[in-house]
């Protein structure tokens, strides 16, 4: 198993250009999660999905979009690319079911994402 | 919001040495995991630990849900387990894990 993989790796974007980053994982977990992890700091939650065809927004997400059209990928826009979001990017996934408490976090490798 | 604060925040051993890490909740927290960053930046699964003790080789972990605080225990150091450590819980409705800022580890051979 691959686990969560993440396409690009890197990424450098001009003001204003838009991109898309994808995620995928095939552990066939319910819930998937973008993060961004900024210098000196811990992750922050973007967007959240708890299943295909939901989303939610997080604790930043002002400046992203988000889809889920199918279970195993989970894709991450940038509408208008600000140097703001210069920041390395993480996607996750966890089993989350009702029938259980289990809810371990695996992540993909990170974006690198630069904006000038 | 749920607070998570790590110590220390700096940690230089040299190799072979033995550490504690500590990660404290201000409030109840389920799911806590440990990860380490290794300084590719990657995330690594180390601990999926709500409550307990685990041991991995020279890694452990235990968790005390109660008194809101969990250890991670490094023995016998070695220059590879440089890197950054964090904890995390699920303190939200949405399952997201809320990260301490992380304790920065340096081991000198």
């Amino acid at each position: 198993n691959a686990g969560v993989t993440q396409t690009p790796k890197f990424q450098v974007l001009k003001t204003g250009q838009s991109m898309t980053l994808q995620c995928a994982q095939d552990m066939n977990h319910n819930s998937m999660y973008w993060y961004r992890q900024d210098p000196g700091m811990g992750l922050r939650l973007i967007y959240y999905s708890a299943s295909e065809g939901t989303t939610d927004k997080g604790e930043v997400p002002d400046g992203y979009n988000v889809s889920r059209l199918k279970k195993q990928n989970f894709l991450l826009g940038l509408e208008s690319a600000a140097p703001s979001q210069t920041s390395v990017y993480f996607c996750a996934s966890s089993p989350r079911t009702r029938l259980s408490s289990y809810n371990e976090q695996f992540f993909g490798p990170g974006t690198r994402l630069t904006v000038l | 919001g749920i607070q998570v604060e790590q110590s220390p925040p700096d940690l230089i051993l040299q190799e072979g040495a033995n550490s504690t890490l500590r990660c404290n909740f201000s409030d109840s927290v389920n799911n806590l995991q440990w990860f380490h960053q290794n300084p590719w930046g990657q995330l690594i699964n180390l601990f999926y630990i709500p409550s307990g003790t685990k041991q991995n080789g020279r890694l452990s972990a235990t968790t005390v849900a109660t008194e809101r605080y969990s250890l991670l225990y490094i023995s016998s150091s070695q220059t590879t387990d440089s890197g950054v450590y964090f904890c995390a819980g699920r303190g939200g409705s949405q399952g997201n894990l809320i990260f301490g800022k992380g304790t920065k580890l340096s081991v000198k051979p």
